[in-house]
């Protein structure tokens, strides 16, 4: 069974601080996406990687998939009231029958 | 504007009162999802279906039917509702299933109470 780990669980910091979260897993995935949840409202997608090792940039939103495609990380810097919300990785395969695995997700509280 | 609804957005209800919880999803998308969301447990997948009339279980189907017998609805119902199905529940829409090229887009929630 493929399982999704996503640590810290909780996380909360001050306006302007720099953070990272972590998404782990023992299987392999083809690709993996980020979800940010707010509160109140369904998960809207970040970002799609696909890649091992592949980097991707979001404005204040560093986005890496590991080189085994078994972990990926999710930096953010200076982080703002706005980025609030809860954050979900999500592994798939290759094909449309591969099932999407969501983590638990981490809650990230900005406080101002 | 593209977007997937759900109704209600809130539900309090009492075990066994047969409920239904709608979904509608204007983008022409064949892939669509039911999810249940608890603490700690992240999103579970209910059913999904990936085209009219073609409808298949997912994770934790126990105590759910769905139905798609038009593209953009996506009904799930709850005939006879138990405490352990409190939870909130998201419908999914996506071009097509899986995840390579594929974006799903999400409803707003529905936050069910058994009592």
């Amino acid at each position: 069974t493929q399982l999704l780990e996503q640590s810290p669980q909780f996380l909360s910091i001050q306006e302007g601080e720099n953070l990272t979260v972590y998404c782990n897993s023992s299987s392999v995935f083809s690709s993996l996406q980020w979800y940010r949840q707010e509160p109140g409202e369904g998960p809207v997608l970040l970002v799609t990687v696909v890649t091992g090792g592949e980097v991707k940039k979001l404005k204040r939103l560093t986005f890496q998939f590991g080189d085994a495609r078994k972990d990926s990380s999710l930096h953010i810097t200076a982080a703002q009231p706005g980025d609030t919300g809860l954050y979900l990785c999500a592994g798939g395969g290759k094909t449309s029958y591969d099932k999407v695995i969501f983590g638990p997700g981490t809650s990230l509280s900005v406080i101002p | 504007e593209a977007q997937v609804t759900q109704n209600p957005r809130y539900l309090i209800t009492v075990t066994g009162k047969k409920l239904t919880v709608t979904c509608s999803q204007n983008m022409n998308h064949e892939y669509m999802s039911w999810y249940r969301q608890d603490p700690g447990l992240g999103l579970r997948q209910i059913y999904y279906s990936m085209n009219v009339e073609v409808t298949d279980k997912g994770d934790v189907p126990e105590g759910y039917k769905v139905s798609r017998k038009e593209k953009r609805n996506f009904p799930l119902i709850l005939e006879s509702p138990s405490p352990n199905q409190t939870s909130l529940y998201f419908c999914a829409s996506s071009p097509h299933a899986g995840m390579l090229y594929n974006e799903q887009f999400f409803g707003p929630g529905t936050r069910l109470t058994v009592l």
